[in-house]
């Protein structure tokens, strides 16, 4: 079965300074994984991608994410953070023991930047 | 990207009663999919609405509690049933992009049963 873990319920970081949010997975198949943001009481937001290439991708905001395939890491980066990235961010991975196009969320990191 | 709206964006309910809620994407799309969250929680998916076939449900979840229509391939409803404090929650319609593999949400309903 697919599953991703995000093992920090919460990180905080000061305005300015680079933030890592963390997440592992775990597939079956070929691992399509996914960052998404949701801010407060607001719809999610999808930030970027990974399905195959270059282990470094970019995303909306000044996002980027690392694959690492041996590590089985996914982990969310972003050089200098800004007030405004405070939301709550999810990790997902494609789920392929479904026939239907499902995607399974991680439990969430909420990401709080201090001015 | 898809282009999704939901109708009511919140709602207060009695326990026992039901509630509709519309979601709208601007495209015409395969699948669509509801979830449930908890504020501040992930997302648990209900289930997954083909146009023309009987929704797919995950397991905890029944059509008798949540019927779903897909009548063409550009809107959805979800009904919450015979509502309790326990359906209490968010409620999000989301759309699988086309050609690409990530999904893109509506705004979401925020259904609060008394």
């Amino acid at each position: 079965a697919q599953s991703v873990a995000q093992p920090e319920d919460q990180v905080n970081v000061a305005e300015g300074n680079p933030l890592t949010v963390k997440c592992t997975y775990s597939v079956s198949g070929n691992p399509y994984l996914f960052w998404y943001v949701q801010y407060p009481n607001r719809g999610l937001q999808f930030l970027l991608k990974y399905i195959t290439g270059d282990n470094l991708v970019k995303g909306s905001y000044g996002f980027e994410a690392e694959f690492n395939k041996s590590q089985t890491s996914f982990h969310l980066k972003k050089p200098s953070a800004l007030v405004s990235d405070s939301a709550l961010y999810f990790c997902a991975v494609r789920d392929w023991d479904s026939s239907a196009s499902k995607i399974i969320f991680g439990s969430g990191t909420r990401l709080s930047i201090r001015p | 990207s898809a282009v999704i709206s939901q109708k009511p964006s919140r709602d207060i309910c009695q326990r026992g009663t039901s509630l509709t809620i519309q979601c709208q994407v601007d495209s015409q799309v395969t699948m669509m999919f509801w979830y449930r969250q908890q504020p501040g929680q992930s997302l648990t998916l209900i289930a997954t609405a083909n146009q023309g076939s009987e929704a797919t449900y995950e397991s905890g979840f029944v059509i008798d509690k949540f019927p779903i229509s897909r009548p063409n391939l550009t809107f959805s409803t979800l009904t919450v049933s015979n509502m309790s404090p326990e359906d209490s929650s968010i409620y999000l319609c989301s759309v699988e992009g086309s050609g690409v593999y990530e999904q893109y949400f509506g705004p979401g309903t925020r259904l609060t049963v008394t």
